[in-house]
């Protein structure tokens, strides 16, 4: 089975804060991403990224950026964490193809206070 | 108006009971994808498919691609089922990997 762990289930932030979230698949995907999900805005993709050191802009990425330096782990920073960047983060991957399925990681719960 | 629209947005059922979740979407797509969320975040893909209809277990989906509407079925509803359920479109290539979420239906199962 397909695993993609995220290191952190919760995370408590101050504002101004540089935030890290690690993001492990151990399938040998090509593709990863990360998303956010808010009440009533369903998922929405920040990040996401081809191959080692590619990384492509989803539909929100303004105050995050992303590292992919080894094919199985995909990092998601916030450079300086605000309040309205208070959400549950969502790390998925999938084969490369149309016929894949994404594999989801269990959330980081980020709280910026 | 939502590119990927769900209904109903809740949904409560005695056990036992079957089970429909719709889907409607406005854009093109080159797959139709229903996953699963249970309390504490974890999502997990139930079915993907582009075309008829795909059974798993107690689950059914079907999609009708001139009708642009997908329908996620659960026979015999148990407890266990109780959920969000959330419908996702991935767009023609090259947006492929872009996936359209719906915003998810809550499924509560009472025993």
């Amino acid at each position: 089975d397909v695993k993609v762990t995220q290191s952190s289930r919760y995370l408590v932030k101050r504002t101004g804060e540089k935030v890290f979230l690690e993001c492990v698949q151990d399938m040998d995907h090509e593709n990863m991403f990360w998303y956010r999900q808010d009440p009533g805005l369903g998922l929405r993709l920040i990040y996401f990224s081809y191959d080692v050191k590619m990384k492509e802009k989803g539909d929100i990425p303004e105050g995050y950026s992303v590292s992919r330096e080894k094919k199985e782990r995909f990092s998601l920073i916030l450079e300086s964490a605000s309040t309205n960047q208070t959400s549950m983060y969502l790390c998925a991957s999938r084969t490369d193809g149309t016929a894949s399925p994404l594999h989801f990681g269990n959330g980081t719960r980020l709280t910026v206070t | 108006k939502n590119e990927v629209e769900q209904s109903p947005q809740n949904l409560t059922a005695q056990e036992g009971e079957f089970i429909t979740i719709n889907c409607s979407y406005s854009v093109g797509i080159s797959a139709l994808h229903w996953l699963q969320q249970h309390p504490g975040g974890g999502i997990v893909s139930l079915f993907m498919l582009s075309s008829g209809k795909k059974k798993h277990g107690r689950l059914i989906a079907t999609i009708n691609i001139q009708e642009k509407h997908s329908s996620l079925h659960i026979t015999a509803s148990h407890p266990r089922d109780s959920a969000v359920y959330i419908c996702a479109v991935s767009p023609p290539k090259p947006n492929t990997d872009k996936l359209i979420f719906g915003t998810g239906t809550r499924l509560q199962v009472f025993p």
